[in-house]
Formats: structure tokens, C-alpha cells, sequence
């Protein structure tokens, strides 16, 4: 069964300074790769995803991240984080043949001015 | 483009009530999603809708949970008898699946029902 692995409950940064909060999955081929974000109290913002083709991939509010089939990972990176990204992440996947969404556990990012 | 819409925002509801919950998708959206978030954890999922078919409920409960997509109005997840183990945030989610685009399998989530039992 697929699964995905953020090692990070909590992290925090100062303002400015760069994030890279981690991500791991289990699949046997390539999944669909996703990074949300929940502020408190409220639903979940697609951050970015990942289906196919440059690894590398940019989404909104200034992240990016980067899969790397070899070590199973989808590291989400800010190069300059500020305060308002004061929030929870969720790294999740799919594959074809099912729609659910498996979500990791998430990582809290405080900011700290 | 509305996004997803749910309905009531929290909800309470004392043991042995019933809980229905509402989700509108996005418009142009035909599948629906339902997510469970307990207490700080992880989204679960649920159950996976179509109009008026349920295509995958690996995640719901045997018992005391449903879940419904009419032809038409919104998606209901009903939740029978509730307990105190189900206060939780319900979230909906809803996707396009339209082929060839990279919006396949990309679902937008609501806001969210956060349901205490009493």
C-alpha cells in the first residue's frame, strides 16, 4: 500500500530564511505528487503537484519542489520565508487507478521574526 | 469560479444525533471526495462520488456512515448516531477528471465542517 513519510512534526525558521520541509512516498511506479498547505482553522490550498516530466516543479507563493525517483522524495523548498507562510504542509499522492488522496501527516512550520 | 462550497462550517451535535453534512463541487466538477481530519493528524480519506454513484468508500466506516451524490444538489455525507470519536474536520474535495489536461486527479478542497459531539 502506498504511503507517505513527512519525518518533520514540527519545524521552525526565522524570517527570511530559507525552508525545506521533506517528503517521502512508497510506490512502486511514479505517483502523482502533491504539496497543500492548511492555515489554522481553515481548508486546504494546493500548493504545487507533480505529474510527469521536469522534475523540478513551481508553484504559487514563491515554493518549488523537486521529485527525485532515486531517493523517493518530494522535498518542498521556499528560498525566503515569510511570516504569513506560518502554517501547516501536507505532502500527499495518488496513483492511477485509484482517485483517494494519501496524505502524510503533515509538518507545522512556525516563523519566527 | 465559485470554489467549493460546504455547508454548515462547524456543527454540533450531541451523542446519538444525526450529522449531515453538505459539499457543493466547483462548477464543471462531477467528482467528489470526502476527508476525514481527526484531532492532529492527517486527512483520511473516505469516500470517492460520482453523480449518483459511489465508486470508492474503502475508507468509511461500515457502520453509521453514508455518503450520497444526487443527480442533482449537493453531496451529503450523514453521519447516524454520532459519538464523541467522530468530532472531527469533514473536508470535501472536488476534481474535474477531464482527459489530456493536467487537472486530471487534481482535487480542490472546501473548507471544511469542523462537527464536536457533545
Amino acid at each position: 500500500a502506498q504511503s507517505v513519510t513527512q519525518p518533520d512534526i514540527h519545524i521552525t525558521v526565522s524570517e527570511g530564511a530559507s525552508l525545506e520541509l521533506r517528503c517521502n512516498y512508497s510506490y512502486g511506479a511514479t505517483p502523482y505528487l502533491f504539496w497543500y498547505v492548511q492555515s489554522p482553522g481553515q481548508g486546504l490550498q494546493l500548493l504545487l503537484k507533480y505529474f510527469s516530466g521536469d522534475t523540478l516543479v513551481q508553484g504559487i507563493k514563491g515554493f518549488e519542489a523537486e521529485f527525485k525517483r532515486s531517493q523517493s522524495s518530494f522535498n518542498l523548498r521556499k528560498p525566503s520565508v515569510h511570516w504569513s507562510d506560518a502554517a501547516e504542509y501536507f505532502c500527499a499522492v495518488v496513483h492511477t487507478g485509484r482517485r483517494a488522496l494519501t496524505f502524510g501527516s503533515g509538518t507545522r512550520l512556525q516563523v519566527q521574526p | 469560479n465559485a470554489g467549493v462550497m460546504q455547508n454548515p462550517r462547524h456543527l454540533v451535535r450531541r451523542r446519538g444525533q444525526e450529522a449531515r453534512l453538505r459539499c457543493s463541487p466547483m462548477k464543471g466538477h462531477s467528482h467528489v471526495y470526502w476527508y476525514r481530519q481527526l484531532p492532529e493528524e492527517g486527512l483520511k480519506f473516505m469516500v470517492y462520488l460520482q453523480k449518483e454513484n459511489i465508486i470508492d468508500e474503502s475508507g468509511m466506516p461500515k457502520e453509521r456512515f453514508s455518503a450520497e451524490f444526487p443527480k442533482e444538489g449537493p453531496s451529503i455525507l450523514r453521519i447516524q448516531q454520532v459519538v464523541r470519536g467522530d468530532s472531527a474536520a469533514y473536508f470535501c474535495a472536488s476534481s474535474p477528471i477531464r482527459r489530456g489536461t493536467q487537472d486530471t486527479d487534481t482535487q480542490y478542497f472546501g473548507p471544511g465542517t469542523r462537527l464536536t459531539v457533545l
